[in-house]
């Protein structure tokens, strides 16, 4: 079974640019999450996809970050402008299921941002 | 949200078992004990949880205290590759976030 894919692996772009993230969750995979993972700490939840609607997008700085989930597959994030603190890796994970507790997430490799 | 406490670091022996705690002592009745490592460069993975009775599979251990207010991960035989970073995250609600903490970073010695 193939895993979850992102692209770009990695990503350099100065600080007022825009930047596009892409990820193919597992097939068949309903629920999709999108995560920022700055350097020396754990992930931190930035929204949550059920199908193509939005759960929790509490913890996304909506006046620069935005994310879709078309049709309820593939899903981008984006950031603009960027600013140096959005300096991180960009993980996306699926889970089978609704996103209860009972369901895993299956993690991508993660993209890794600079901003300079 | 529920927290939990673990040690910032631990070193192992390869072939030694590694015993990693967890504490969550404002745990609640709904809350499912989750643990996810991180191998460098990678997105975590999962690998194992439990409510209240320990649990085995391929990959680890989970023993669950009485008061379920804390839980160790146990590997068996600690490998070179096992060395990553393990997150203790409670997981409960219709949503099922993962709250990820800072972890236990797992030195493996050959």
């Amino acid at each position: 079974e193939a895993g979850v894919a992102q692209s770009p692996r990695y990503k350099i772009i100065e600080k007022r640019q825009s930047v596009a993230f892409w990820c193919n969750p597992i097939s068949g995979h309903a629920t999709l999450y999108w995560y920022q993972q700055i350097l020396g700490q754990g992930p931190k939840l930035l929204i949550q996809f059920q199908n193509n609607g939005v759960v929790d997008d509490s913890q996304l700085p909506k006046d620069r970050f935005s994310a879709e989930r078309l049709k309820g597959v593939d899903s981008t994030l984006k950031i603009q402008p960027a600013k140096l603190e959005d300096s991180a890796v960009y993980l996306c994970a699926s889970s089978l299921g609704p996103g209860g507790v009972l369901y895993e997430q299956y993690f991508g490799p993660g993209t890794r941002l600079t901003v300079t | 949200d529920a927290k939990t406490t673990q040690p910032n670091s631990m070193e192992s022996n390869e072939e030694e078992p590694v015993h990693l705690p967890c504490n969550h002592s404002t745990i609640s009745g709904t809350d499912y004990i989750h643990w996810y490592r991180q191998l460098p460069s990678q997105g975590p993975e999962y690998v194992i949880h439990g409510l209240t009775s320990n649990v085995n599979n391929r990959m680890a251990s989970l023993a669950i205290a009485e008061d379920r207010k804390s839980s160790t991960l146990i590997l068996h035989r600690a490998t070179l590759r096992d060395a990553a970073v393990y997150y203790c995250i409670l997981r409960t609600g219709n949503t099922g976030k993962l709250i990820f903490g800072q972890g236990t970073t797992l030195q493996v010695k050959p």
